[in-house]
């Protein structure tokens, strides 16, 4: 089975700084998706990013950018010129690619990114 | 536009009771789910429902059932409440088929159970 781990349970930074944050998996799989997720104090989940395995180039959005690894089974996200809005609950999550339309996503167990001004 | 969209946001019942949170998403997607949140914010996957199909049922109490009246909504029903059933719930779409799909989520209903 398909494990996300995420041994970070609370970073913090300095605002305009840079920080990542580290996610690890498991799986037997060589094709799969990786995400990103942020859940700010309204609680609800936004997509942040996501990664295709097969692909080997890091996927990037604005100042969020991942570092994939996977041969190390590594999935880091690294958040460029940090903003007070960045302060959120982070989750990283896996899924299968599969032909199926029925997917489950593995999730870890975030981590939480404080932001000093 | 709200893409998914979920009522109430918070509620507050006594143990023992029934009660629902409504979810629904206009984003034409096929599938929808339910997730528990817990407060160690670990998100556990409870119902997806395809097609009005139900696909996936973890090891949820059978207090809880699904409902989806169609496509655009899947609502979940709680019967006879209880104290560890406190958690934010989490509703979620996402296109069928292949490819990198993604999960849309909604806002999350807080639900606490006195």
């Amino acid at each position: 089975a398909q494990t996300v781990t995420q041994s970070q349970p609370e970073m913090s930074v300095q605002e305009a700084e840079t920080v990542t944050l580290s996610c690890t998996y498991d799986t037997s799989e060589s094709d799969y998706y990786l995400f990103w997720y942020k859940q700010p104090p309204s609680r609800q989940m936004i997509l942040v990013i996501r990664q295709e395995a097969y692909k080997q180039q890091n996927a990037t959005e604005n100042r969020f950018s991942v570092n994939f690894q996977k041969a190390a089974k590594s999935f880091s996200l690294k958040i460029s010129d940090s903003q007070l809005g960045d302060a959120a609950m982070y989750f990283c999550a896996y899924r299968t690619f599969t032909l199926d339309s029925n997917y489950q996503l593995i999730w870890g167990a975030g981590t939480k990114l404080i932001i000093k001004p | 536009d709200t893409a998914v969209s979920q009522t109430p946001k918070y509620l507050v019942t006594q143990m023992g009771n029934d009660k629902s949170i409504k979810c629904e998403q206009n984003l034409g997607h096929d599938t929808m789910y339910w997730y528990k949140q817990d407060s160690k914010k670990f998100l556990k996957i409870m119902f997806s429902y395809n097609n009005k199909e139900l696909i996936i049922n973890e090891t949820v109490p059978n207090r809880f059932s699904p409902k989806s009246p169609d496509k655009a909504h899947l609502n979940l029903h709680i019967n006879s409440l209880e104290l560890g059933d406190s958690a934010v719930y989490f509703c979620a779409s996402r296109r069928g088929g292949l490819g990198t799909d993604t999960q849309y989520f909604g806002p999350g209903t807080r639900l606490t159970v006195l």
